[in-house]
């Protein structure tokens, strides 16, 4: 069983809608890491958090530590926020990040 | 800044071939990460280094050499390759922010085809 565990695998939405991907992890961790990867591109850092919550345009993200539960959420979605995204927990011990396997989002205009 | 610079951008070997994914970064940060992503996967850890001169392995380091002379050169080598080891290769650099964890840049990708 991974560590983290990212649902849903993969997600379609029509233009405007509000996106969820949740991420929840079984390790200890100092912070949790929301990243973006375009199709046959490279990879991008959008958020790191260790609690409550941050925002950045259109994208909120949210971790309860308590529950071990991080969610990202995208607000009037649109088709250039199709991506994969991709949750990975940082170790409290060393730097070592733990991926989830990532949410295929397919946002149709 | 470049940020995180890894080349080649493709390559394709030979069964048995060796090569290096060059990666560097001028960013000045301690840690760099080598992963590999494979369909179906997350991304997997193959080796890291916490400073010039320190390396250690991670979780799929078989088939895989790395070395740390400088701050901002991060270097994987395939020894002999193998098809198994066909797969998207992303270089990492990062630095303890104020909040203790780690602020992450990547490279932009080595896909690597052994035949």
């Amino acid at each position: 069983k991974n560590e983290v565990e990212q649902s849903p695998q993969n997600l379609t939405a029509q233009e405007g809608e509000f996106i969820t991907i949740n991420c929840s992890y079984s390790v200890g961790i100092s912070a949790l890491h929301w990243l973006q990867q375009h199709p046959g591109g490279g990879i991008v850092s959008l958020f790191m958090l260790s609690s409550g919550k941050k925002k950045h345009g259109r994208l909120i993200a949210t971790i309860n530590i308590q529950e071990k539960h991080s969610s990202l959420h995208i607000t009037a979605s649109h088709p250039r926020d199709s991506a994969v995204y991709i949750c990975a927990a940082s170790s409290h011990e060393n730097e070592k990040l733990t991926f989830g396997t990532g949410t295929r989002l397919t946002i149709i205009p | 800044n470049a940020g995180v610079t890894q080349t080649p951008k493709f390559q394709v070997l030979k069964t048995g071939q060796s090569m290096t994914l060059q990666c560097a970064q001028d960013m000045n940060h301690e840690y760099m990460s080598w992963y590999r992503q494979d369909p179906g996967m997350g991304l997997r850890l193959i080796h890291y280094s916490v400073g010039a001169g320190i390396t250690d392995q991670g979780e799929v380091p078989n088939g895989y050499n790395v070395s740390r002379s400088t701050t901002e050169d991060f270097p994987l080598r395939l020894l002999s390759a193998a098809p198994s080891q066909t797969s998207v290769y992303f270089c990492a650099s990062s630095y303890r922010g104020p909040s203790g964890a780690n602020v992450l840049t990547f490279g932009a990708g080595s896909r690597l085809t052994v035949l």
